[in-house]
């Protein structure tokens, strides 16, 4: 079955800082990957996607890129913030469903 | 547009009473989905709506939850007689649907509600 590795936290960093929180996933077929970010007391939010194999997905500064060769989605910021401490799940969407990671904690000091 | 709309957001009861969550997808979202989010984990699957029929519960545990989306739109998640173990939060997603974007689109998820059994 599809499922999905990323690595634990939490991640602490100071501010500027680069980030990396790697992911790694298991999966038949083709799917599409995902990072979701969850602020504290907030609902989960998309944060980037790829839907095909080498698509990089970026927004808010960070990226990913999809590389199959190595099945991993690993999320990079070359400059984070504190307004960036949350908690990030890696996610593969295979058969219409959503399969997640256990999450990463960032926790980002000034 | 409104998001995905979930109450109650907080809950709380004690063991072996009912419990029920309701959630409104966004409007014109024809696939619905019921997530648990147990503290410091992911969210794992408990059912996925295909309109309103029940295309995946197999994650389900049907001897105390059960689920319903009349008309294909809302749902509820009712859980009887609930257990200490089920505290967590309970997540409802949407998305536009099966045919449309069937493992590229994105899901669209509500605030959650939190369930504390004493």
């Amino acid at each position: 079955g599809n499922s999905v590795t990323q690595m634990e936290g939490p991640v602490t960093l100071s501010e500027e800082a680069f980030l990396t929180i790697n992911c790694t996933y298991t999966a038949t077929g083709y799917p599409s990957l995902f990072w979701y970010v969850q602020y504290p007391g907030e609902g989960l939010q998309l944060l980037l996607k790829a839907t095909k194999a080498d698509d990089k997905g970026s927004n808010k500064g960070f990226e990913a890129t999809y590389r199959k060769e190595t099945t991993s989605f690993h999320l990079e910021k070359g400059s984070v913030q504190v307004s960036d401490s949350a908690v990030y799940f890696c996610a593969l969407r295979g058969y219409s469903t959503l399969t997640f990671g256990k999450g990463t904690m960032l926790l980002v000091s000034p | 547009e409104a998001g995905v709309v979930q109450s109650p957001r907080y809950k709380i009861i004690e063991k072996k009473q009912p419990v029920a969550f309701w959630c409104n997808p966004i409007s014109g979202h024809n696939t619905l989905y019921w997530y648990l989010q147990n503290l410091g984990q992911g969210p794992e699957l408990l059912i996925r709506y295909e309109n309103e029929e029940a295309v995946d519960d197999s994650q389900l545990p049907k001897d105390r939850f059960s689920a319903e989306r009349l008309k294909g739109v809302d749902s509820t998640l009712k859980i009887q007689p609930a257990e200490l173990g089920d505290s967590a939060v309970y997540l409802c997603a949407s998305s536009r649907g099966a045919a449309m974007d069937w493992n590229t689109g994105e899901l669209f998820f509500g605030e959650g509600s939190r369930l504390t059994v004493l």
